[in-house]
């Protein structure tokens, strides 16, 4: 079982404010990530999908870079509002794992108006 | 919810007792999945399914199977439900390569209780 780790389990935070949190895992057979946004009451839905060391992707506020040497991803928020508010899931694909992602436990994101 | 819906959306059941859980797409995506979602565990793949009567275990799959029939839909079952098993569960769909669509879609997750 791959460990997919994410830090930090909670963070509450002003509106305004800019933030970001992290995703650990395995660097070796490592083939692609995703991150997720959940919020309360739905379904996860994919925020990006990255694959090569370096990527960088953005998505209006929230961006996200990956380091697949050292088996890290970073996800930012710059200016938080409160609809930020959710549960961030990131997932990693490994090549051992024949297309199953592995969830780490997400960090919840509270953006205090 | 893109074409996946789960059935039912709540259930309560008394331990003991079998609970079928269905997932019915509507995409004709090739991979199914079940994972079961519990604080402080985020998501744990329960089995998933690669095609029609091929299915495999994930890492939680104790006390729990599945069929797949039919493209659309993917069965989960409790044989003999325990509290253990009181749970969200969330269905989810891919294309044979996660990266072309950016990763699954999920279903809208059933909310079962075992008594």
């Amino acid at each position: 079982i791959l460990n997919v780790e994410q830090s930090p389990q909670s963070l509450h935070v002003q509106e305004g404010d800019s933030t970001n949190f992290t995703c650990s895992f395995p660097s070796s057979n490592f083939y692609a990530l995703h991150w997720y946004r959940w919020e309360t009451a739905k379904s996860p839905e994919a925020l990006f999908v990255m694959t090569l060391n370096g990527d960088e992707k953005k998505k209006g506020r929230i961006s996200a870079t990956l380091n697949t040497k050292e088996g890290y991803s970073y996800l930012y928020i710059k200016g938080s509002q409160p609809e930020d508010s959710a549960t961030y899931l990131c997932a990693t694909l490994h090549n051992t794992n024949a297309g199953k992602s592995t969830f780490g436990d997400g960090t919840t994101l509270t953006v205090k108006p | 919810d893109a074409g996946i819906t789960q059935s039912p959306r709540h259930k309560v059941t008394e331990t003991g007792t079998p609970v079928t859980l269905r997932c019915h797409q509507t995409e004709n995506h090739r991979y199914m999945y079940w994972y079961r979602q519990d604080p402080g565990h985020g998501l744990r793949l329960i089995h998933y399914s690669y095609g029609v009567k091929d299915t495999d275990k994930g890492e939680v799959s104790d006390g729990y199977s599945v069929s797949r029939s039919k493209t659309e839909d993917f069965l989960l079952t409790l044989e003999s439900a325990t509290s253990s098993q009181t749970s969200v569960y969330f269905c989810a769909i891919s294309e044979s390569s996660l990266i072309r669509r950016g990763g699954y879609t999920f279903g809208s997750g059933t909310r079962l209780t075992v008594v």
